[in-house]
């Protein structure tokens, strides 16, 4: 069982829907992040978050410690948030690790 | 800020030859790390550097593989032989104040080993 999981590994929506990947981890955490990969390849970070909600623009990210779970959240989806959203998270016992999810494929149609 | 550089950002080369892949991290940060993803492994860590300094080359695959950071704003990932398997994108990252902040990503280099 990997120490990181995300679910689903592929999502397909209609443009306008609401999206939710959720990320669940097996190990002692102090941060939890949220990034993109674009279809061209590059990788931004969306969040960092070691507890509660952080939201930006249409994006919201959310994290239970308690319950080792995190979402991430888009609304009014639009074609241009396809991409491959991954999930990786900072173990307690390392400042610069980070165990990475296997990704969650979201593709929205017009 | 330009973001973090690299380059090339596509390489193909013949097995048993020598690459060299180079990252210029963004000004001010003094984390850098090496990442490779493949389909089969996604993103594995190759090296991290702070200060300059090579803290954790655990994820260096074998002796093939080699990386240098000169100086704050320069680093290379020296593959020397390579092979075919080494083929994938291998992404450079900065960071400041340790890994402890968000890593900001390179484009990436796409590597072909044929």
């Amino acid at each position: 069982k990997n120490e990181v999981e995300q679910s689903p590994q592929n999502l397909t929506a209609q443009e306008g829907e609401f999206i939710t990947i959720n990320c669940s981890y097996s190990v002692g955490i102090s941060a939890l992040h949220w990034l993109q990969q674009h279809p061209g390849g590059g990788i931004v970070s969306l969040f960092m978050l070691s507890s509660g909600k952080k939201k930006h623009g249409r994006l919201i990210a959310t994290i239970n410690i308690q319950e080792k779970h995190s979402s991430l959240h888009i609304t009014a989806s639009h074609p241009r948030d396809s991409a491959v959203y991954i999930c990786a998270a900072r173990p307690q016992d390392s400042n610069y690790q980070l165990i990475w999810g296997a990704g969650t494929k979201l593709i929205i149609k017009p | 800020d330009a973001g973090v550089i690299q380059s090339p950002r596509h390489e193909v080369t013949e097995m048993g030859q020598e690459v060299t892949l180079r990252c210029k991290p963004i000004s001010g940060h003094n984390s850098l790390f090496w990442y490779r993803q493949t389909m089969m492994r996604g993103l594995e860590l190759l090296i991290y550097f702070n200060n300059n300094v090579p803290i954790d080359d655990s994820g260096m695959p074998e002796d093939r593989f080699s990386a240098k950071m000169p100086n704050a704003s320069f680093s290379t990932l020296k593959i020397q032989p390579s092979e075919p398997r080494d083929s994938a994108v291998y992404f450079c990252a900065s960071s400041p104040t340790g890994g402890v902040r968000e890593q900001y990503f390179g484009p990436g280099t796409r590597l072909t080993v044929t």
